[in-house]
């Protein structure tokens, strides 16, 4: 079983179309996230959720909205699609961001390529 | 703030070469440390953490050790194999804090 799959793993699209990725984890984590990747392979959060509520919303576009259903979904949605949105986005869910003992490891998922022509 | 940096790519090695990625970390009080490694086409896993002030973690051949008065968590292997060609981010987590911060990562290429 998957522990974090998100879909689609490929997107090509059209500049000004509005898309979705969906993301869900099956480890009972608390807190899920997303993360952009760019070309040169820089990682930087964009969202992160904590039992679906919002705890991190860095400076993106608010045409990047976020949505939790519940705690073990977190999907993204793109409005008005710009070649610079072009990159690799990752889902990502820990087991509670605060942490312990051990540390606040990271479980990602496979990533989803968006390209926007 | 918190900050991680490690060494820039791409690194290119033969193939049973001896392998070290610096990292050095900016963070207060005592972070948690991890390497994550990226193979082409997929997501980050994690190869190894530390939690603690001179821990070792380790993982397929691969070692960190956590070493406080240097701020560093250098990852090494001692015989490289052309399947370790990969990203490489070194990685902090604290306590209470809401993001993990990453490092730019590291490209290692390995060739036969």
């Amino acid at each position: 079983d998957t522990a974090v799959s998100q879909t689609p793993k490929y997107l090509v699209t059209q500049m000004g179309n509005d898309k979705s990725i969906k993301c869900e984890q099956n480890l009972g984590h608390d807190t899920m996230y997303w993360y952009k990747q760019d070309s040169k392979k820089f990682l930087k959060i964009m969202f992160s959720y904590n039992n679906k509520e919002l705890i991190i919303n860095e400076t993106v576009p608010n045409r990047f909205s976020p949505k939790s259903p519940d705690k073990a979904h977190l999907n993204l949605h793109i409005n008005s699609l710009e070649l610079g949105d072009s990159a690799v986005y990752f889902c990502a869910s820990s087991q509670d961001y605060r942490g312990g003992d051990s540390g606040n490891t990271i479980y990602f998922g496979e990533g989803s390529w968006l390209t926007v022509v | 703030g918190n900050s991680v940096t490690q060494m820039e790519g791409p690194v290119t090695l033969s193939e049973e070469a001896f392998l070290t990625i610096n990292c050095t970390y900016t963070a207060t009080g005592y972070p948690s440390l991890f390497w994550y490694v990226q193979y082409p086409g997929e997501g980050l896993q994690l190869l190894l953490k530390a939690t603690k002030a001179d821990d070792k973690g380790s993982n397929k051949g691969f070692e960190a050790t956590y070493r406080k008065e240097t701020t560093s968590f250098h990852l090494e292997k001692g015989s490289v194999q052309v399947s370790d060609s990969a990203v490489y981010f070194c990685a902090l987590s604290r306590r209470g804090y809401q993001k993990v911060t990453f490092g730019t990562g590291t490209k290692l290429q390995v060739i036969p």
